[in-house]
């Protein structure tokens, strides 16, 4: 079966720098999540979107953006980029229209973005 | 505000043995999802077993299994015959009704789970 796609998988860049990660849900699925983990902590839920609108916000900073196109896939825009960016971000998928909140998430292998 | 709380950061049991992993959370909905994903040293994110809170039966899938005390608050989860790639850090996620901002994973800290051979 599909999975969600995540591009890059790896990322380096320098403080300042600006970064684009890439994230392509599960056919079908109307719903995009954005986390970012931070070395040996949880994910921490940054933005959503649902039918390409932003859907929630959470601890997003002002420097990072993104967006959900009209093929659905969602890009996380980040810059000024600091040595704290330095995270595995994981984008996640699912699908809830007709109020299915039921389903469950499904994660991305992660883009893992080390700021030098 | 949803909070989940693992207490165990580390836990390890030998292999074909069973291990149960806690999970305790706080919140005032009455109706909302709990699930257990699995984090190895791949840092994929995998999900392994879900639970609905209006159901009473506790969920199972294959050797994991859930043991739900609504009333206390508590999602824990079993892992029979443990094997030696059920090690990996495992996460205990809330998320609430639908609506609003309830889609959201909220995550536990983790437990690192390691299945000595």
């Amino acid at each position: 079966a599909a999975g969600v796609i995540q591009s890059p998988r790896h990322l380096i860049k320098e403080k300042r720098e600006t970064a684009t990660l890439k994230c392509y849900p599960i056919p079908r699925h109307d719903t995009v999540y954005w986390y970012q983990q931070g070395p040996g902590q949880d994910p921490q839920f940054l933005i959503s979107f649902y039918e390409k609108m932003q859907s929630d916000k959470g601890s997003i900073p002002d420097r990072f953006s993104a967006q959900q196109f009209s093929d659905y896939h969602s890009e996380l825009n980040m810059s000024s980029l600091e040595l704290g960016d330095s995270a595995l971000y994981f984008c996640a998928s699912s699908y809830r229209t007709g109020g299915k909140s039921n389903q469950p998430q499904h994660f991305g292998d992660g883009t893992r973005l080390s700021i030098l | 505000a949803q909070t989940v709380t693992q207490s165990q950061p580390e836990m390890s049991v030998q292999e074909a043995e069973t291990v149960t992993l806690s999970c305790t959370y706080d919140t005032s909905e009455n109706n909302y999802y709990l699930f257990w994903y699995k984090q190895p040293p791949s840092r994929q994110m995998i999900l392994v077993i879900r639970q609905e809170a209006y159901k009473q039966q506790n969920a199972t899938e294959n050797r994991f299994s859930v043991n739900f005390q609504k009333a206390a608050k508590s999602f824990s989860l079993k892992i029979s015959d443990s094997q030696l790639g059920d090690t990996a850090m495992y996460f205990c996620a809330f998320k609430g009704p639908s609506g609003g901002s309830n889609y959201k994973l909220t995550f536990g800290k983790g437990t690192l789970l390691t299945v000595n051979p």
